[in-house]
């Protein structure tokens, strides 16, 4: 069965410094991953993805991830935290084959990023 | 307009009555999706459908029904609403497998 882990309820950064928020998936054959983000009272907005090729996903706002195979994880990064990156931040993964283009959803991390 | 148009956005009902929830798109999109997201449990799928014609029950159908009214509306109904389906729901839609999700922006639903 295919699943997806944030292990991390909450990540804490000081505005300026670098940024990691982790995920680690379960699947069988290649997943395709992605990274959402959900402000307050908002819906989710896409951020990035990986399908195929580079390992490192460039996305919206200055975020990246790097898709790490032997480790089965798709960690979100950012160079230098703003305090508008506070929001919740869900990874998503799918099986290539068999589960109709469905995600599942991780349980979500919330970045607070201080000033 | 918004892309996905939720409605209503908040919801207050009693337990035993029946609601739905309204979703429509103009992204001309063909798969459409209702999740729910629960505090710590992250979003967990409803039902889904690919085009009117088809309806597939997803992780969480129980309690749930669906209607794919045309191409551009998604309703999902709660024929009997009961307190542990308060819950933030989400309307999404794609057009192909390998693309990402576009959300509505949710409707909060209370039962009590």
């Amino acid at each position: 069965a295919q699943s997806v882990a944030q292990p991390e309820d909450q990540v804490n950064v000081a505005e300026g410094n670098p940024l990691t928020v982790k995920c680690t998936y379960s699947v069988s054959g290649n997943p395709y991953l992605f990274w959402y983000v959900q402000y307050p009272n908002r819906g989710l907005q896409f951020l990035l993805k990986y399908i195929t090729g580079d390992n490192l996903v460039k996305g919206s706002y200055g975020f990246e991830a790097e898709f790490n195979k032997s480790q089965t994880s798709f960690h979100l990064k950012k160079p230098s935290a703003l305090v508008s990156d506070s929001a919740l931040y869900f990874c998503a993964v799918r099986a290539p084959r068999g589960s109709q283009g469905n995600l599942i959803f991780g349980k979500g991390t919330k970045l607070s990023v201080k000033p | 307009d918004a892309d996905v148009t939720q409605t209503p956005r908040n919801r207050i009902t009693k337990t035993g009555k029946r609601i739905m929830l309204e979703c429509s798109q103009t992204k001309g999109h063909d798969r459409m999706y209702w999740y729910r997201q629960d505090p710590g449990l992250g979003l967990r799928l409803i039902y889904y459908s690919f085009d009117v014609k088809d309806i597939n029950k997803g992780e969480i159908s129980d309690g749930y029904s669906v209607s794919r009214q045309a191409q551009a509306k998604f309703s999902l109904s709660l024929e009997s609403a009961i307190p542990n389906q308060t819950a933030l729901y989400f309307c999404a839609t794609k057009q192909a497998p390998t693309d990402g999700y576009t959300f509505g922006s949710g409707t909060r639903l209370t039962v009590v």
